[in-house]
C-alpha cells in the first residue's frame, strides 16, 4: 500500500502557483520523497525528491517539514501543460526496497 | 531517441492468447521495472530486474506473468492465456541512480 495520502484533486490558475500537499507520517529514516506526475496517456515522468532539505530544480520545489511527516511541492508558475496527476511517494534508496508505490495522486487541473 | 522504449504501443488480443510486450532501457541503466496501470489507479508495481536477475516480483504476477531480461539489456513480458481482467497499461521504466524514467508504456485490451 501507499505510505502518502495527497487530496484527489485540486485546481490552479494559469501563472499562479500550484501548491500540492502530501502526508507521509509513517515516513522511515532512510525513506526519500519522491514526485512524479504523468500526463494523460503518457509515462510517469520524474519531478523531485528530497530526503530531509528543501529541494528545488528547473521544474519545481519541495518543501519537507522539520518532522518529514509532510511535504509541499510547488509549481511557481503554472502552465496549461503542467495539468496532470501527480504522485507523492517515499521510497528507500537502493536494494529490493528500491521499487516505487504510487497511490492514486492528485489530479492537477490549471485553467486559463 | 535515448528514453525508454516499449513496443507495442498498443495491442488488441483475444481472450486466451498469449501476448509478449517489450521494453529498452536507457543505455547502461542496471535496474528494470514494469508496473501496471488500470483507468483511474497509479501504477502498480509488478517486477523488478537488477541487469539480468530478477530480484523481486509482486502477488500481482500470477502464473500466466512472466518477465525475463537476458544479459541485463532489454526485457520482456509475457502473458499466458490473457484474461479480460489484464486489460490495462504496462509500464516499464529504467534507473541508475535516484531518477526513474518511465517509458510510454503499452495498452492492453483484451476482448
Amino acid at each position: 500500500d501507499a505510505k502518502t495520502t495527497q487530496p484527489t484533486s485540486m485546481d490552479c490558475a494559469e501563472g499562479r502557483a500550484a501548491n500540492l500537499p502530501c502526508n507521509h507520517s509513517t515516513i522511515s529514516g532512510n525513506e526519500y520523497v519522491y514526485w512524479y506526475r504523468q500526463i494523460h496517456s503518457q509515462g510517469p515522468q520524474y519531478i523531485i525528491h528530497g530526503l530531509k532539505n528543501n529541494e528545488t530544480n528547473e521544474m519545481a520545489s519541495l518543501i519537507i517539514t522539520e518532522d518529514r511527516k509532510s511535504s509541499t511541492l510547488i509549481l511557481p508558475h503554472a502552465t496549461l501543460r503542467d495539468t496532470a496527476v501527480y504522485y507523492c511517494i517515499v521510497r528507500a534508496l537502493g536494494g529490493s526496497q528500491g521499487n516505487l508505490i504510487f497511490g492514486k495522486g492528485t489530479k492537477l487541473s490549471v485553467k486559463p | 531517441d535515448t528514453g525508454v522504449s516499449q513496443n507495442p504501443r498498443h495491442k488488441i488480443t483475444k481472450r486466451g492468447q498469449n501476448v509478449t510486450f517489450r521494453c529498452d532501457p536507457i543505455s547502461e541503466h542496471n535496474r528494470l521495472y514494469w508496473y501496471r496501470q488500470t483507468l483511474g489507479q497509479g501504477p502498480e508495481f509488478l517486477t523488478y530486474f537488477q541487469n539480468e536477475a530478477q530480484l523481486e516480483k509482486s502477488r500481482l504476477l500470477s502464473d500466466r506473468f512472466s518477465a525475463e531480461r537476458p544479459k541485463g539489456s532489454f526485457s520482456t513480458l509475457e502473458i499466458q492465456r490473457t484474461e479480460q481482467g489484464d486489460s490495462a497499461m504496462y509500464l516499464c521504466a529504467s534507473t541508475a541512480g535516484a531518477e526513474a524514467f518511465f517509458g510510454q508504456g503499452t495498452r492492453l485490451t483484451v476482448v
